[in-house]
């Protein structure tokens, strides 16, 4: 079983168009991220929310907001797509007090 | 607040030479420390993690990295790479008794040359 899992893979969309990535993970964490890598693969966090706090990224436009229908699952919406949303965006989660993050596949979001 | 400085941003290495990737931090307060690696078009991976104890870490795939509290250091090395070894590796700390949330560098971009 994939420990955490986002869909699509692959997000190809036009400018000003709103999307969703889905995140699940079954790994029982209580706490999930979202994180941008651009081109040069640098990795910024977006959000890291659980289930009494969202902290965002101050530096996120509020284009983006995170939706969590409950604990296992942290969904990344998207409005007025930008050329400049164009990146590979990571879904990942750690458990309480915890440490390490266990990172999903990606999903490659390509807006023209 | 904490930050990583990874200082190469690429390194290139033929298959069965050692390997030194090198990473730095700062930091006001005690610190977590981790190394996580990404083959190409996949998401990241933890190699190891200092939480304390010993400083010398052991990871995965043959990889250690020695914590030297003193140069405010985390290097990673290989003994000898492999081909399958070339990838992206990330540098990570997080800090103690915070929010866990990690920073991580801007990445070493490993090339394993036959």
């Amino acid at each position: 079983d994939t420990a955490v899992s986002q869909t699509p893979k692959y997000l190809v969309t036009q400018m000003g168009n709103d999307k969703s990535i889905k995140c699940e993970q079954n790994l029982g964490h209580d706490t999930m991220y979202w994180y941008k890598q651009d081109s040069k693969k640098f990795l910024k966090i977006m959000f890291s929310y659980n289930n009494k706090e969202l902290i965002i990224n101050e530096t996120v436009p509020n284009r983006f907001s995170p939706k969590s229908p409950d604990k296992a699952h942290l969904n990344l919406h998207i409005n007025s797509l930008e050329l400049g949303d164009s990146a590979v965006y990571f879904c990942a989660s750690s458990p309480r007090g915890g440490n390490e993050q266990y990172f999903g596949p990606g999903t490659r979001l390509t807006v023209t | 607040a904490q930050s990583v400085t990874q200082l190469d941003s690429q390194v290139p290495v033929f298959e069965e030479a050692p390997v030194e990737l090198r990473c730095n931090y700062s930091s006001s307060v005690s610190v977590y420390l981790f190394w996580y690696v990404q083959y190409p078009n996949q998401g990241l991976q933890l190699l190891l993690k200092y939480l304390s104890g010993s400083t010398l870490v052991k990871g995965i795939n043959g990889f250690e990295a020695e914590f030297n509290k003193s140069q405010t250091s985390f290097h990673l090395r290989k003994p000898s790479v492999h081909i399958s070894d070339t990838a992206e590796y990330f540098c990570a700390v997080s800090e103690r008794g915070g929010s866990y949330i990690p920073t991580f560098g801007r990445g070493t971009s490993l090339i394993v040359h036959p």
